[in-house]
């Protein structure tokens, strides 16, 4: 199946872990992104990648650091988790930029930060 | 500071009616507008993709409109079904490539 796809899809960790959700998109999309969607149901962009180069780095605190080996992985590690972290975070893709051909997205990873 | 808005936030409708879910955005200069359907628990699944160029898109009993003059959009769905039911998101993009979300339209079909 073409798509993009999020490990793990449920994560409960205690505070002060550090964690990492892996992305991978088998589309041969360029782009590929971090949204966070908080307890209101809020979605905001995070980070973007183009072809494994920083794109888009939003007011998101260091502890967040997206990593990407190639341009069908993009992977978000967190250090120090705080409760505040707790949301659910969403991969997605797209061709060269959004702005033409719109944006696949993963399922999520729900993050519980206890 | 592009804003989007969308009304109602939540919405009962009985089996069979058809139904219009409202967006607005503040700023006109937008790339496309694309709605996304969101099921619990589940990630979002693109529905419709509007370029700023077009007026309306269809798929199936969907139809989303464009009125980027006036920052507006509209999901029409016609022969609402049970399976309906989920959160509809509208969501536009602006040259910088970052996706501006509206809060929601929570949709139930009343059997």
């Amino acid at each position: 199946d073409t798509a993009v796809s999020q490990t793990p899809k449920y994560l409960v960790t205690q505070m002060g872990n550090d964690k990492s959700i892996k992305c991978e998109q088998n589309l041969g999309h360029d782009t590929m992104y971090w949204y966070k969607q908080d307890s209101k149901k809020f979605l905001k962009i995070m980070f973007s990648y183009n072809n494994k180069e920083l794109i888009i780095n939003e007011t998101v605190p260091n502890r967040f650091s997206p990593k990407s080996p190639d341009k069908a992985h993009l992977n978000l590690h967190i250090n120090s988790l705080e409760l505040g972290d707790s949301a659910v975070y969403f991969c997605a893709s797209s061709p060269y930029g959004g702005a033409n051909y719109g944006y696949t997205f993963g399922s999520g990873t729900r993050l519980t930060v206890v | 500071k592009q804003e989007v808005t969308q009304i109602p936030a939540a919405l009962s409708v009985p089996e069979g009616e058809n139904l219009v879910l409202n967006c607005s955005f503040t700023d006109s200069a937008i790339y496309n507008l694309q709605w996304f359907r969101q099921d619990p628990g589940k990630g979002l699944t693109s529905l419709l993709l509007i370029q700023s160029s077009q007026r309306e898109q269809t798929s199936g009993r969907l139809n989303a409109s464009l009125d980027k003059s006036s920052g507006r959009s509209t999901l029409y769905i016609a022969a609402s079904q049970p399976g309906d039911s989920a959160t509809y998101l509208c969501a536009v993009t602006g040259g910088d490539d970052k996706i501006i979300f509206g809060k929601g339209t929570r949709l139930h079909i009343l059997p």
